[in-house]
Parts: C-alpha cells; sequence; structure tokens
C-alpha cells in the first residue's frame, strides 16, 4: 500500500528566505505525486503535480518541487517566502498509480514571520 | 465557475442522531470524492463517483455511512447512528475527467458529535 511521510509538522521560517517541505512515500508500483495547500478556512488547492517527464516541477505561486526516485522523495521548495504563503501543505500520491484516488501525508505547517 | 460547495458548513449533532451533507461540484466534473480529515491528520480518502456511479468505497467507511450521487450532478453523505469518532472535516473534490488528475475540493463539513 502507498503511504506519505511528510517529515516536518511545522516549518517557521522568515519572509524572504528561502524554504524546503519534506516529502517521502512509499510505493511498489508507478506513483504520481502532488502538493496541495490548505489556508484558513478554505478548501485544498493543488499546487502542483508530477505525473511523468522531467523531475523538476513548477507550480503555482512560485514553488516547485522535485521527483527523486531513488530516494523516493518529492520535497517542496520556494526561493523566497511571503507572509501570505503561511498555510498548511500536504503532499500526497496516487494510490493504485491511477486510479486518482489520494493518499495524503499529515501535513506540514508553514508560518511566515515578518 | 463558482467552485465545489458543501452544506452545511458546520454541523452539531448528539450522539446517535443521523445527519446529512450535501456537495455540488463544479458543473460537469464527472468524478466526485469525498475524504475524511481529522485534527492533525491528512485528509482519507472514503467513497468516490463517476457521474452517477460508486467506483470504490474505502474500508473506513462503515455501513453507517452512505453516499449518493443521484443524477451525476450534487453527492450526498449520510451518516446514521453518530458517534463521537465520527467528529471530522468532511471534504468533497470533483475533477473533470478521468485522467485529469486535478481534483477540485470544497471548503468542507465541520462535524461535532457531542
Amino acid at each position: 500500500a502507498q503511504s506519505v511521510t511528510q517529515l516536518d509538522s511545522q516549518v517557521p521560517v522568515f519572509e524572504e528566505a528561502p524554504v524546503e517541505l519534506r516529502c517521502n512515500y512509499s510505493s511498489s508500483v508507478s506513483v504520481y505525486l502532488f502538493w496541495y495547500v490548505q489556508y484558513p478556512n478554505q478548501g485544498l488547492q493543488l499546487l502542483l503535480k508530477y505525473l511523468s517527464g522531467s523531475t523538476l516541477v513548477k507550480g503555482i505561486n512560485g514553488f516547485e518541487a522535485e521527483f527523486n526516485k531513488s530516494q523516493t522523495s518529492f520535497h517542496l521548495r520556494k526561493p523566497s517566502v511571503h507572509i501570505s504563503d503561511t498555510a498548511e501543505y500536504f503532499c500526497a500520491v496516487d494510490a493504485q498509480g491511477g486510479s486518482e484516488k489520494l493518499v495524503f501525508g499529515k501535513g506540514t505547517k508553514l508560518t511566515v514571520n515578518p | 465557475d463558482t467552485g465545489v460547495s458543501q452544506n452545511p458548513r458546520h454541523k452539531i449533532t448528539k450522539r446517535g442522531q443521523n445527519v446529512t451533507f450535501r456537495c455540488d461540484p463544479i458543473s460537469e466534473h464527472n468524478r466526485l470524492y469525498w475524504y475524511r480529515q481529522t485534527l492533525g491528520q491528512g485528509p482519507e480518502f472514503l467513497t468516490y463517483f463517476q457521474n452517477e456511479a460508486q467506483l470504490e468505497k474505502s474500508r473506513l467507511l462503515s455501513d453507517r455511512f452512505s453516499a449518493e450521487r443521484p443524477k451525476g450532478s450534487f453527492s450526498t453523505l449520510e451518516i446514521q447512528r453518530t458517534e463521537q469518532g465520527d467528529s471530522a472535516m468532511y471534504l468533497c473534490a470533483s475533477s473533470p475527467w478521468t485522467d485529469s488528475y486535478e481534483q477540485y475540493f470544497g471548503p468542507g463539513t465541520r462535524l461535532t458529535v457531542t
């Protein structure tokens, strides 16, 4: 069965600093990988997805992630964060490599301080 | 495009009562998903529909839970004889077509069972 581990439950950073949110997955089959963001009192919003092709994936709001098959990782990065990036971030894997049923990690709370 | 809507946004009920939630997906999205999110956890898959057909149900979905999508548009999730352990955020998502790998989430219905 697929699973996702988000290694940090909380990440505090200062505005304009770079950030990396870590995600590792386990799967016995090919996977599709996703990052979602959840702002307070809002639904989850897709940031980016990896299906195939280039291992560096660019998403919305200046975020990018790199798929590393050998390390089974899909870390999310942003070179310079803003106060408005404060939110909860979820890494997810497609459970059966095509069913579109998502398995989520527990989330990482990113807090950007002035 | 008004997004995925869910009603009610909050529901407080006493243990043993039945509750029903409604999800209105984005117009013409043929896939609809239900997830449950408890405090400190990521969303967990419950069930999904393609048009009006319910294609998969999680083991998390006990016999007290039932979901319908009668005309392939809106969906309802009913919980009978609620228990305190049912307290959670219930999330609905829709996607436009098979293999789109983009799920659009609603804001959720927060259920509190007292």
